[in-house]
C-alpha cells in the first residue's frame, strides 16, 4: 500500500525559509515521479512543482519558480520541497503525490504559515 | 494556462436525489493523437486529501461507487451522482492534466438539502 507521510510545516514570517520532507513507503520510490500540491485555506488545489525518478528533470508553477526547489533522496525514499522567499499566499496544506496526473496517491498534508 | 470554471460554486440536493456538477476549461484538453479528455474530478472531505473519483472525463477510479459518472469533451464536462448519499457531502474539484501546469477548479461545495 502507497503510504505517504509528510512532516516540515509550520508557522515563519514572510521572506523565512521552509524545508518540507514525505517519506515514502509502499512501493518502489526509485521509479516514480512525484509532485508537491498545495490548497490555502478555503481554495482551491495547485500544483506546485514535479520532479522525475532520477531527479534529473524538475518543472515548477510560474509562482514559485526561483523561490521553491524540489528535490528527492531515492536512498532515503524521501521528496523535499526547499522554501524560500515565503509570502502570504504560500500559506497553504502542503501534500505531496506520487506519479499522477491523475492524483490518485497523496499524503496527509502539512500545513504552513506565512505570517508575522 | 488552462483555466479551469466550475458551476454552481455550492449545491444543495436531498437525498436520493440526482446532483450534477460543471466544469468548463478555457481550452480544448482533448487529445487528437488517443481521443482521449485528460480531465479528472476529486471528492475531498474536511481534513482530508483529495480522492480521486473520476479520470479521462468519464473512467471511475477503482472502488468508487457507481452512482458518480463523469461525461462530456473537448471544453465541457459534467460530474454526475446519480442518487445522493450522506457520506457524498463534499468539495468536488475537476483538473485538467492535458498541458503543463496542471490545474485545477475552485470547486463546488455539495450538501444536502
Amino acid at each position: 500500500e502507497v503510504h505517504l507521510v509528510e512532516s516540515g510545516g509550520g508557522l515563519v514570517q514572510p521572506g523565512g525559509s521552509l524545508r518540507l520532507s514525505c517519506a515514502a513507503s509502499g512501493f518502489t520510490f526509485s521509479s516514480y515521479w512525484m509532485n508537491w500540491v498545495r490548497q490555502a485555506p478555503g481554495k482551491g488545489l495547485e500544483w506546485v512543482a514535479n520532479i522525475k525518478p532520477d531527479g534529473t528533470e524538475k518543472y515548477y508553477v510560474d509562482s514559485v519558480k526561483g523561490r521553491f526547489t524540489i528535490s528527492r533522496d531515492n536512498a532515503k525514499n524521501s521528496l523535499y520541497l526547499e522554501m524560500n522567499s515565503l509570502r502570504a499566499e504560500d500559506t497553504a496544506v502542503y501534500y505531496c503525490e506520487r506519479s499522477g496526473p491523475p492524483y490518485r496517491n497523496w499524503g496527509q498534508g502539512t500545513l504552513v504559515t506565512v505570517s508575522s | 494556462d488552462i483555466v479551469m470554471t466550475q458551476s454552481p460554486d455550492s449545491l444543495a440536493v436531498s437525498l436520493g436525489e440526482r446532483a450534477t456538477i460543471n466544469c468548463k476549461s478555457s481550452q480544448s484538453v482533448l487529445y487528437s493523437a488517443d481521443n482521449k479528455s485528460y480531465l479528472a474530478w476529486y471528492q475531498q472531505k474536511p481534513g482530508q486529501p483529495p480522492k480521486l473519483l473520476i479520470y479521462w472525463a468519464s473512467t471511475r477510479e477503482s472502488g468508487v461507487p457507481d452512482r458518480f459518472s463523469g461525461s462530456g469533451s473537448g471544453t465541457d464536462f459534467t460530474l454526475t451522482i446519480s442518487s445522493l448519499q450522506a457520506e457524498d457531502v463534499a468539495v468536488y474539484s475537476c483538473q485538467q492534466y492535458y498541458s503543463t501546469p496542471p490545474t485545477f477548479g475552485q470547486g463546488t461545495k455539495l450538501e444536502i438539502k
